[in-house]
């Protein structure tokens, strides 16, 4: 079993849309959870943090956190084209020395 | 400069060769880190340093070495690497050392080729 799981998508989203992402997490131990964004050939940017279950919203981005199920997701509101990027998860997982493991992605895309 | 940079952002080279890969961060951080992303592969950590101590090693073969001269530089040295190295190489930094609430920020990679 991974440690940090994603669907890789594409993730296909029309403009205006919501985009629902989706993590789940091995170790019941993790304390935080980021959300970075990774543009095509560019480095991972971090968007959103996590550490209690509910909700946190930042501009069109909420991350919505569940440490009961291990799943933490990001929905980005009205999406633009420019959100056309590889979404990546990553836990600290205290099982890992508190150490950042990142999931595989999820690529969305935003059609106009 | 601002956040973290590094240098060069691309690189090839043989295998016989021996080059270096240099991170810099401008955010008074006091972590660094080089991770390796592959092609289908998650990020992978290889080096993590707290306050210029090595405190992780994740298992990386020795052809990588890492050095971190003081908080703010970060290099890492390459010798007879294989095809398989081929990647994009980050460095991130953090403004605590490791731990759960500690946010990391990276700068924009070198893309390294090995023929």
């Amino acid at each position: 079993q991974k440690e940090v799981e994603q669907n890789s998508g594409p993730l296909s989203v029309p403009e205006g849309a919501i985009a629902s992402l989706n993590c789940t997490y091995s170790d019941r131990g993790s304390q935080s959870f980021f959300w970075y964004r990774q543009y095509s050939g560019k480095s991972p940017e971090l968007i959103m943090s996590i550490y209690s279950n509910g909700d946190k919203e930042d501009g069109r981005f909420t991350a919505q956190l569940n440490k009961a199920s291990q799943y933490v997701s990001l929905l980005i509101r009205d999406s633009q084209p420019s959100d056309s990027a590889t979404y990546l998860c990553a836990v600290n997982a205290e099982a890992a020395g508190n150490k950042l493991t990142f999931g595989g992605g999820t690529r969305v895309l935003v059609k106009p | 400069e601002t956040g973290v940079t590094q240098t060069p952002r691309h690189l090839v080279m043989g295998m016989t060769n021996k080059k270096s890969l240099k991170c810099e961060q401008h955010l008074g951080h006091n972590a660094m880190y080089w991770y390796k992303q592959s092609a289908k592969k998650p990020l992978e950590l290889m080096f993590v340093y707290s306050l210029e101590e090595r405190v992780e090693n994740n298992s990386v073969p020795s052809r990588f070495s890492p050095e971190c001269p003081n908080s703010s530089h970060l290099f890492l040295h390459l010798h007879t690497l294989q095809p398989e190295d081929s990647a994009l190489y980050l460095c991130a930094s953090s403004q605590d050392p490791p731990g759960a609430y500690n946010e990391q920020f990276f700068g924009p990679g070198t893309r390294l080729t090995v023929l």
